[in-house]
Formats: C-alpha cells, structure tokens, sequence
C-alpha cells in the first residue's frame, strides 16, 4: 500500500517569489512513480510534473521542479516565480510498480499568491 | 484532444434516490477510476476497473457500486443517496502501457453532487 503526506494545508507567495510544496511518501514498491497535479477552482486536475524511482536527475518542466530526495521519501514541488495563475490546489500523488494501478493521493495544499 | 467526459458538472438528488454518474473515455484505455474528493482528505479512490466487466474496489466503496459494459464507459451508481455522499466526484483513465509515466492518466472535470 502507499501513503501521500502533504503538511501544509495553505501556503501563501509573494507574486514572482519561489515557492515549495512538501510531499512525503511510503511505500514497500521498489519501483514507482511520483506526480503532481493542480488543481484550479473550476475543478480540473492538471498534470504538472513526473518523477519515476529510478531517475537519477531531479524532474522539472518550465517553473515546476521535482525535489527528489528517494533516502528522505520526500518529493516536494518548486514553482519558480510565482504568479497570480498559480493560485490552485495542489495534490502529490504516487503509484508502485505492484498492486493496484490506481493513482494514491495527498490531502493538497491550496496555494494562494498575492500581489 | 483525447479527453474524459462526465456527463453532469452539477447534480442536486434528493436522499434516497439512486445516482447515475457517467464518465467515457474516448482513449481507448484499459483502467477507469472513480475517486472522490472532499476538502481536507483530498481524493479517495471509490472504485477502478481494468477490463470491461471487470471491477475493484477502492479504499471508501461503501454505499457506491459500479458498471463497465463497455470499455469506454464506467458508471458510478449511488444506489440510495445519502447526504454524506455530497461531495466532488472525479473520474479517470489510463492504460497500462503508459500509466507511469508523466501524462499516463487522464480526468475528467468533475461531477459536483449535492444530496439534500
């Protein structure tokens, strides 16, 4: 089974300012994969960034950063220069390699920037 | 654009009526989910399905049911509603060729039931 651990109900950013997003993980797979998705409030689920297990370079895709520690089980998100448009709700999910192919996901953290 | 389709993006039911939610896919995926999302416990995953007839159940399947008849179709089914099934209803695919990987899951936009 795996578990999501998001600590951080809310979070508030200076607008241009880097933010991260903390995400801790378990799980007994040797191989599985780590996602990020937001969630603006028309309710959408937009996929962000991917990190697999294996990977030995941290992901990243534009302002969005994977900070990978696999020794930690930690896979917390970084937005770069924040902006207004990232004020959303943000969900850390994960899937192993064995069991089910169903996505786990966190409680989120609804991000908020301000001017 | 592929996509996944829910059929309603608001519902309002009455306590005791039995709920139809909808979701098709037009990616010819294997694997269909229904989670729910309540604020606080983020998304709970009711049931999945990895084959057409084919049905399991998640972590919260009390009081939910299920129906794949077709593979580009999973239906949720309230079968008496309750108020504490009032919550945001998510639906989504994948295939298990792809599904770790970045963009290996797709959802729909939601089906917000209220039951009153």
């Amino acid at each position: 089974a795996q578990k999501i651990t998001q600590t951080q109900p809310g979070m508030f950013v200076q607008e241009k300012e880097a933010v991260t997003l903390d995400c801790t993980y378990d799980t007994s797979d040797q191989s599985y994969g780590l996602f990020w998705y937001k969630q603006p409030s028309s309710g959408e689920m937009i996929f962000l960034i991917y990190q697999g297990s294996y990977d030995e370079q941290n992901a990243t895709e534009g302002r969005y950063s994977l900070n990978f520690q696999k020794a930690r089980k930690s896979a917390n998100l970084v937005i770069s220069a924040s902006q207004l448009g990232d004020s959303a709700m943000y969900f850390c999910a994960m899937r192993g390699d064995t069991g089910r192919r169903a996505l786990t996901f966190g409680s989120g953290t609804r991000l908020q920037v301000q001017p | 654009d592929v996509k996944v389709t829910q059929s309603s993006r608001y519902l309002v039911k009455r306590t005791g009526e039995k709920v139809f939610l909808e979701c098709v896919q037009d990616m010819d995926h294997e694997n269909m989910f229904w989670y729910r999302q309540d604020p606080g416990l983020g998304l709970r995953l009711i049931y999945f399905s990895y084959d057409v007839k084919m049905k399991e159940k998640g972590d919260i399947p009390e009081g939910y049911s299920v129906s794949r008849e077709k593979k580009e179709r999973f239906s949720l089914i309230l079968e008496s509603a309750s108020t504490n099934q009032t919550s945001m209803y998510l639906c989504a695919s994948s295939s298990p060729t792809t599904d770790l990987s970045g963009y290996g899951y797709t959802f729909g936009s939601g089906t917000r039931l209220t039951v009153v």
